[in-house]
């Protein structure tokens, strides 16, 4: 078996702050993804990357820089947090390429003040 | 862009009664549609998918059911117990974008005793 680790798991930031937000997966796991868990709007796409050094934008990309400069990291950073935001970022990993399970870390949650 | 509308917010049923959740997608394209729990305060883990070359797919008491022509697909959960009550997401891919997987905003089901 494999674990997503997400860092740090609570996050508090100040408007106007960049925040980084880091998971790291020992699945050996091609694919990752970011998502953005708000309540009552589901999961959105922030980023998702197919490999070492691959980037493709998601539906909510702006706002967000993601890098993936090893396989088995991916982190993703907020560039300017909204002041009251709150949300749950989700990281997932895949194996290869087509069909395939998605695995989920536990979240990180952004709290900005 | 493509979407997917999951139909029911909340859903509850009855100790040992059938519970339905449907979704509904956009792109024909979409091949493959699987199906995430997210117990209270966890994460998402993977419970069930269908591939597009089949209507039907059952595993224990979980059973999805695939409607290419309406671009619906539903997910069935006989013999519900108190530990099936959770948040249910369904999601979409699209065939040849191996990476983009996007989701429902979610249906909480309650299983009362």
């Amino acid at each position: 078996g494999g674990i997503i680790t997400q860092t740090p798991k609570f996050l508090i930031g100040q408007e106007g702050q960049k925040l980084t937000l880091k998971c790291q997966q020992n699945f050996n796991h091609d694919t990752m993804y970011w998502y953005r868990q708000d309540s009552g709007k589901g999961l959105r796409l922030i980023y998702y990357s197919i490999t070492e050094n691959d980037l493709q934008k998601g539906d909510l990309s702006e706002g967000y820089d993601a890098s993936r400069e090893k396989k088995s990291s991916f982190s993703l950073t907020v560039t300017s947090a909204q002041k009251n935001e709150m949300a749950v970022f989700l990281c997932a990993s895949r194996s290869g390429q087509g069909a395939g399970q998605l695995y989920f870390g536990e979240g990180s949650k952004l709290t900005v003040l | 862009g493509e979407k997917v509308e999951q139909h029911e917010s909340t859903l509850s049923v009855r100790e040992g009664d059938s519970a339905v959740i449907n979704c509904t997608y956009t792109d024909t394209a979409s091949s493959y549609f699987p199906w995430y729990k997210q117990e209270a305060g966890k994460s998402l883990h993977f419970v069930i998918d269908i591939r597009s070359n089949v209507d039907r797919k059952q595993s224990q008491r979980l059973i999805v059911l695939l409607d290419k022509k309406a671009k619906r697909f539903s997910l069935h959960i006989t013999a519900t117990q108190p530990e099936d009550s959770a948040i249910y997401f369904c999601a979409a891919r699209i065939t040849g974008n191996t990476g983009k997987l996007i989701f429902g905003l979610g249906t909480t089901l309650q299983v009362q005793p």
